[in-house]
């Protein structure tokens, strides 16, 4: 069965420190991954998308991935008491595009 | 990123009753579109997937006769929750992808209250 492992946490981080999330994948054939961010009460939003190994930066968001270790990672930079959320990481499995999700962990940032 | 309408936000019912919620691509057409459940603390759980113009494929568990989905347009899917019991309970998010899409859009989720 595929799955997607992440730390439930809480992860706790102090304002303007470096936020580091970290998921793992079983199935070896996927190609897409995805972090999103979860505010309590929300529903999911779209941070980073990455598809080949190396880092992804956009703002003070670095997705990076490793495929020959099967991990995909999220850092924040900067970090802001507004991203306290919880950091879903998703897989793209092969067939018709559905999403193998993580159970996200939670980010706290502290002030 | 694209835009998906989610309707209503929030919706509290009687139980027995139905409750339909509408997921709505606005300015892409969702070739395929994703329903999830949520319970409080927990992640998101898959509960059916459909492509527009086919029947939905449930996952297993899911009961396909309790949780009517309807794929009818490009732009526009329904969940429907028959006979809902308090056990239904839940936050319902619908997720939207194009044809050209590698990642999927979330509406802005529905909270289901049956009393």
């Amino acid at each position: 069965q595929k799955e997607v492992e992440q730390n439930s946490g809480p992860l706790s981080v102090p304002e303007g420190a470096i936020a580091s999330l970290n998921c793992t994948y079983s199935d070896r054939g996927s190609q897409s991954f995805f972090w999103y961010r979860q505010y309590s009460g929300k529903s999911p939003e779209l941070i980073m998308s990455i598809y080949s190994n190396g880092d992804k930066e956009d703002g003070r968001f670095t997705a990076q991935l490793n495929k020959a270790s099967q991990y995909v990672s999220l850092l924040i930079r900067d970090s802001q008491p507004s991203d306290s959320a919880t950091y879903l990481c998703a897989v793209r499995g092969d067939s018709n595009y559905q999403l193998i999700w993580g159970a996200g962990t939670k980010l706290i940032i502290k002030p | 990123g694209a835009v998906v309408s989610q309707h209503p936000s929030r919706v509290i019912c009687k139980s027995g009753t139905s409750v339909k919620i509408e997921c709505r691509s606005l300015d892409f057409q969702a070739t395929t579109m994703f329903w999830y459940r949520q319970f409080p603390k927990q992640s998101l759980m898959l509960m059916a997937t459909s492509n527009e113009g086919s029947k939905a494929t449930y996952e297993q568990g899911v009961e396909k006769d309790k949780f009517l989905i309807n794929h009818a347009s490009l732009t526009l899917s329904t969940l429907t929750v028959t006979s809902a019991h308090p056990e239904d309970s839940s936050f319902y998010i619908c997720s939207a992808r194009g044809t050209f899409n590698t990642e999927a859009f979330f509406g802005q989720g529905t909270r289901l209250t049956v009393v």
